[in-house]
Protein backbone atom coordinates (compact mmCIF):
# COMPACT_ATOMS: atom_id res chain seq x y z
CA UNK A 1 0.00 0.00 0.00
CA UNK A 2 1.77 3.05 -1.18
CA UNK A 3 1.63 6.06 1.57
CA UNK A 4 3.07 8.60 3.15
CA UNK A 5 2.11 9.23 6.27
CA UNK A 6 2.30 12.37 9.13
CA UNK A 7 1.72 12.65 12.42
CA UNK A 8 0.36 14.89 14.49
CA UNK A 9 -2.13 15.99 12.04
CA UNK A 10 -2.71 19.00 14.22
CA UNK A 11 -0.49 20.96 16.61
CA UNK A 12 -0.51 24.04 18.65
CA UNK A 13 2.56 25.29 20.31
CA UNK A 14 3.35 28.56 21.94
CA UNK A 15 6.36 31.07 20.11
CA UNK A 16 9.67 29.61 21.73
CA UNK A 17 9.03 25.66 21.81
CA UNK A 18 10.13 23.14 20.13
CA UNK A 19 8.35 21.43 17.37
CA UNK A 20 8.90 17.84 15.84
CA UNK A 21 7.07 16.99 12.91
CA UNK A 22 7.41 12.93 11.01
CA UNK A 23 6.65 11.59 8.21
CA UNK A 24 7.01 8.04 6.86
CA UNK A 25 6.69 6.63 3.62
CA UNK A 26 6.43 2.73 2.78
CA UNK A 27 7.69 2.98 -0.71
CA UNK A 28 11.31 3.11 -0.39
CA UNK A 29 11.54 6.05 -2.51
CA UNK A 30 14.86 7.51 -1.47
CA UNK A 31 14.06 11.19 -2.52
CA UNK A 32 12.08 13.18 0.34
CA UNK A 33 10.62 16.64 0.46
CA UNK A 34 8.99 18.99 2.97
CA UNK A 35 6.80 21.72 2.13
CA UNK A 36 4.77 24.52 3.60
CA UNK A 37 1.30 25.85 2.15
CA UNK A 38 0.22 29.41 3.25
CA UNK A 39 -2.72 30.57 1.25
CA UNK A 40 -2.22 32.12 -1.93
CA UNK A 41 1.10 31.15 -2.11
CA UNK A 42 1.21 27.49 -3.47
CA UNK A 43 3.94 24.72 -1.99
CA UNK A 44 7.37 25.89 -0.90
CA UNK A 45 10.25 23.75 -0.72
CA UNK A 46 11.83 23.48 2.71
CA UNK A 47 14.27 20.90 2.23
CA UNK A 48 14.70 17.76 0.09
CA UNK A 49 16.63 14.96 1.04
CA UNK A 50 18.37 12.35 -1.41
CA UNK A 51 19.17 9.79 0.88
CA UNK A 52 19.67 9.48 4.50
CA UNK A 53 21.75 11.93 5.70
CA UNK A 54 21.73 13.60 2.30
CA UNK A 55 19.49 16.81 2.74
CA UNK A 56 19.87 20.06 1.19
CA UNK A 57 18.00 23.36 1.59
CA UNK A 58 14.82 24.25 -0.35
CA UNK A 59 13.78 27.60 -1.60
CA UNK A 60 12.62 28.31 2.40
CA UNK A 61 14.98 26.78 5.02
CA UNK A 62 15.22 28.95 7.78
CA UNK A 63 14.42 28.86 10.72
CA UNK A 64 13.99 25.13 10.06
CA UNK A 65 16.02 22.07 10.16
CA UNK A 66 15.50 18.23 8.91
CA UNK A 67 16.93 14.57 10.14
CA UNK A 68 17.06 11.40 7.57
CA UNK A 69 18.37 8.86 9.50
CA UNK A 70 16.17 5.85 8.10
CA UNK A 71 15.08 5.92 4.23
CA UNK A 72 11.81 5.59 5.28
CA UNK A 73 11.25 8.11 7.68
CA UNK A 74 12.12 12.06 7.39
CA UNK A 75 11.64 14.96 10.05
CA UNK A 76 10.93 18.72 9.87
CA UNK A 77 12.44 20.28 13.25
CA UNK A 78 11.72 23.95 14.45
CA UNK A 79 14.02 25.22 17.21
CA UNK A 80 12.50 27.85 18.84
CA UNK A 81 9.34 27.87 17.12
CA UNK A 82 7.55 31.38 15.18
CA UNK A 83 4.17 32.79 15.13
CA UNK A 84 5.21 33.52 11.11
CA UNK A 85 5.89 29.60 11.19
CA UNK A 86 2.41 29.07 11.82
CA UNK A 87 1.48 26.97 8.63
CA UNK A 88 0.15 23.50 6.89
CA UNK A 89 3.10 21.77 6.45
CA UNK A 90 3.06 18.85 3.90
CA UNK A 91 5.65 15.74 3.19
CA UNK A 92 6.69 13.85 0.21
CA UNK A 93 8.47 11.05 -1.21
CA UNK A 94 9.41 10.02 -4.71
CA UNK A 95 12.09 7.85 -6.45
CA UNK A 96 15.50 9.56 -7.20
CA UNK A 97 16.03 11.06 -11.00
CA UNK A 98 13.69 10.70 -14.22
CA UNK A 99 12.21 8.14 -12.63
CA UNK A 100 10.79 10.32 -9.78
CA UNK A 101 8.51 12.32 -12.02
CA UNK A 102 5.71 11.95 -9.43
CA UNK A 103 5.81 13.20 -6.02
CA UNK A 104 3.32 11.73 -3.72
CA UNK A 105 2.22 13.48 -0.46
CA UNK A 106 1.16 13.07 2.81
CA UNK A 107 -1.94 14.49 4.33
CA UNK A 108 -0.36 17.54 6.50
CA UNK A 109 -0.03 18.71 9.40
CA UNK A 110 -1.67 21.84 10.35
CA UNK A 111 0.67 23.68 13.02
CA UNK A 112 -0.06 26.94 14.69
CA UNK A 113 2.21 28.90 17.14
CA UNK A 114 0.82 30.71 19.12
CA UNK B 1 11.12 35.56 -9.13
CA UNK B 2 8.14 32.87 -9.34
CA UNK B 3 8.97 30.24 -12.12
CA UNK B 4 5.20 28.88 -12.29
CA UNK B 5 2.63 31.26 -12.78
CA UNK B 6 -1.53 30.17 -12.68
CA UNK B 7 -4.37 31.89 -13.28
CA UNK B 8 -7.28 32.60 -12.62
CA UNK B 9 -6.93 32.31 -8.65
CA UNK B 10 -10.45 30.89 -8.60
CA UNK B 11 -12.83 29.78 -10.92
CA UNK B 12 -16.61 28.83 -10.47
CA UNK B 13 -18.17 26.69 -13.41
CA UNK B 14 -22.10 25.20 -13.56
CA UNK B 15 -21.78 21.51 -14.00
CA UNK B 16 -21.39 19.96 -17.33
CA UNK B 17 -19.16 23.00 -18.14
CA UNK B 18 -15.72 23.65 -19.58
CA UNK B 19 -13.67 24.43 -16.96
CA UNK B 20 -10.07 26.02 -18.33
CA UNK B 21 -7.17 26.33 -16.01
CA UNK B 22 -3.89 29.07 -16.64
CA UNK B 23 -0.50 28.08 -16.35
CA UNK B 24 2.93 29.95 -17.15
CA UNK B 25 6.64 29.46 -16.62
CA UNK B 26 9.55 31.02 -16.82
CA UNK B 27 12.30 28.60 -17.36
CA UNK B 28 12.46 27.31 -20.85
CA UNK B 29 14.85 24.11 -19.14
CA UNK B 30 11.73 23.05 -17.66
CA UNK B 31 10.64 19.97 -19.36
CA UNK B 32 8.06 17.97 -17.62
CA UNK B 33 5.09 19.73 -15.88
CA UNK B 34 2.54 17.66 -14.09
CA UNK B 35 -0.91 18.77 -12.67
CA UNK B 36 -1.52 17.83 -8.50
CA UNK B 37 -5.41 18.37 -7.34
CA UNK B 38 -6.11 18.80 -4.27
CA UNK B 39 -8.83 18.39 -1.94
CA UNK B 40 -9.35 20.22 1.74
CA UNK B 41 -7.71 18.83 4.28
CA UNK B 42 -5.40 16.37 1.92
CA UNK B 43 -2.04 16.44 0.41
CA UNK B 44 -1.95 17.25 -3.15
CA UNK B 45 -2.04 14.06 -5.80
CA UNK B 46 -1.00 13.71 -9.13
CA UNK B 47 -4.02 14.30 -12.09
CA UNK B 48 -1.92 14.15 -15.34
CA UNK B 49 1.18 15.67 -16.88
CA UNK B 50 2.95 16.09 -20.00
CA UNK B 51 6.27 16.38 -21.06
CA UNK B 52 7.58 19.24 -23.35
CA UNK B 53 8.10 17.08 -26.36
CA UNK B 54 3.99 17.02 -26.73
CA UNK B 55 1.92 19.66 -27.44
CA UNK B 56 -1.41 17.86 -25.67
CA UNK B 57 -2.18 14.93 -23.21
CA UNK B 58 -5.59 13.78 -22.39
CA UNK B 59 -6.52 11.83 -19.65
CA UNK B 60 -10.41 10.98 -19.96
CA UNK B 61 -11.80 14.21 -18.53
CA UNK B 62 -8.82 16.21 -18.46
CA UNK B 63 -7.14 17.61 -21.23
CA UNK B 64 -3.47 19.31 -21.17
CA UNK B 65 -2.71 21.49 -23.76
CA UNK B 66 1.04 22.68 -23.89
CA UNK B 67 2.72 25.68 -25.85
CA UNK B 68 6.45 25.49 -25.77
CA UNK B 69 6.76 28.65 -27.74
CA UNK B 70 4.81 30.64 -25.41
CA UNK B 71 5.85 28.69 -22.15
CA UNK B 72 2.26 28.02 -21.41
CA UNK B 73 -0.06 25.57 -20.60
CA UNK B 74 -3.63 25.02 -19.73
CA UNK B 75 -5.32 22.73 -18.11
CA UNK B 76 -9.20 21.78 -19.86
CA UNK B 77 -11.90 19.91 -17.24
CA UNK B 78 -14.48 18.97 -19.89
CA UNK B 79 -17.96 18.24 -18.40
CA UNK B 80 -17.13 19.30 -15.18
CA UNK B 81 -18.53 17.66 -12.13
CA UNK B 82 -19.01 18.69 -8.57
CA UNK B 83 -16.88 16.20 -7.40
CA UNK B 84 -14.29 17.97 -9.24
CA UNK B 85 -13.79 21.19 -6.67
CA UNK B 86 -10.39 21.67 -5.32
CA UNK B 87 -7.43 23.46 -5.80
CA UNK B 88 -5.47 22.69 -9.03
CA UNK B 89 -1.69 23.31 -9.04
CA UNK B 90 0.23 23.28 -12.00
CA UNK B 91 4.20 22.27 -11.20
CA UNK B 92 7.38 21.66 -13.41
CA UNK B 93 10.76 20.39 -13.33
CA UNK B 94 13.81 20.05 -15.24
CA UNK B 95 14.92 16.71 -16.23
CA UNK B 96 16.40 14.62 -13.86
CA UNK B 97 15.88 16.89 -11.38
CA UNK B 98 13.64 16.48 -8.31
CA UNK B 99 12.61 19.74 -7.25
CA UNK B 100 9.04 20.80 -8.67
CA UNK B 101 8.11 24.35 -9.19
CA UNK B 102 4.49 24.77 -7.91
CA UNK B 103 2.17 27.85 -8.95
CA UNK B 104 0.02 29.30 -6.75
CA UNK B 105 -3.09 26.84 -7.61
CA UNK B 106 -6.51 27.64 -8.77
CA UNK B 107 -9.63 26.86 -6.60
CA UNK B 108 -12.07 24.94 -8.74
CA UNK B 109 -15.79 25.32 -7.97
CA UNK B 110 -18.46 23.49 -9.70
CA UNK B 111 -22.06 24.28 -9.10
CA UNK B 112 -24.17 21.53 -9.62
Amino acid sequence: DMKVTQMPRYLIKRMGENVLLECGQDMSHETMYWYRQDPGLGLQLIYISYDVDSNSEGDIPKGYRVSRKKREHFSLILDSAKTNQTSVYFCASSLWGAGGAEQFFGPGTRLTVL
Amino acid sequence: QQQVRQSPQSLTVWEGETAILNCSYEDSTFNYFPWYQQFPGEGPALLISIRSVSDKKEDGRFTIFFNKREKKLSLHITDSQPGDSATYFCAARMSNYNVLYFGSGTKLTVEP
